[in-house]
């Protein structure tokens, strides 16, 4: 079975500074790799996506993350965050197992502040 | 992009009557919607997995009869909260498949039921 594990459920950081968000991942099988975004009341964002190739994953609005098969982690990161990004933020995991299900992280609250 | 809309975006209704939500998926065909429930402050849990022209695949302690999903078409997939009760108070999304090959859902928008 596929289970994934966010570290932090809340993260508050100063404006303009860097921020990491963790995810880790547990699965017996090859897995895809998501980060989603989601602002009060509204649907998820895709942010980035990992498949297959490069480790090292853009996204939009400045985030990447890397893929870290021995560590079997996929943490997301922003060199400088903003007030919008204040948001819920997901990692999410989906493989063979279950039919290409997904399976979402309980969730990172980024908090930025002023 | 794949687009998918979900009606209505909001929804109140008094216990124990019956609410239909709809997911679309407007420029594409989606053999595989799925459907989800985000109880306030908390993650997606995954409910059903709803594939055209056949019966819907509930995950372990969601009732079938108390959450009916209908893909009757390649664009539209249903979900009725039947004898809705206040403690089905939730936001529902629904996303869906574009297929093999492309390993990524495509989220509707949610939307939020309030049962009184």
């Amino acid at each position: 079975a596929q289970s994934v594990t966010q570290l932090d459920s809340q993260v508050p950081v100063f404006e303009e500074a860097p921020v990491e968000l963790r995810c880790n991942y547990s699965s017996s099988v090859s897995v895809y790799l998501f980060w989603y975004v989601q602002y009060p009341n509204q649907g998820l964002q895709l942010l980035l996506k990992y498949l297959s190739g490069s480790t090292l994953v853009k996204g939009i609005n400045g985030f990447e993350a890397e893929f870290n098969k021995s560590q079997t982690s996929f943490h997301l990161r922003k060199p400088s965050v903003h007030i919008s990004d204040t948001a819920e933020y997901f990692c999410a995991v989906s493989g063979l197992t279950g039919g290409f299900k997904t399976i979402f992280g309980a969730g990172t609250r980024l908090f930025v502040k002023a | 992009g794949a687009v998918v809309s979900q009606h209505p975006s909001w929804v109140i209704c008094k216990s124990g009557t019956s609410v239909k939500i709809e997911c679309r998926s407007l420029d594409f065909q989606a053999t595989t919607m799925f459907w989800y429930r985000q109880f306030p402050k908390q993650s997606l849990m995954l409910m059903a997995t709803s594939n055209e022209g056949s019966k819907a695949t509930y995950e372990q302690g969601v009732e079938k009869d108390k959450f009916l999903i209908n893909h009757a078409s390649l664009t539209l997939s249903t979900l009725t909260v039947t004898s809705a009760h206040p403690e089905d108070s939730s936001f529902y999304i629904c996303s869906a498949d574009l297929g093999q090959g492309y390993n990524e859902q495509f989220f509707g928008p949610g939307t939020r039921l309030t049962v009184l």
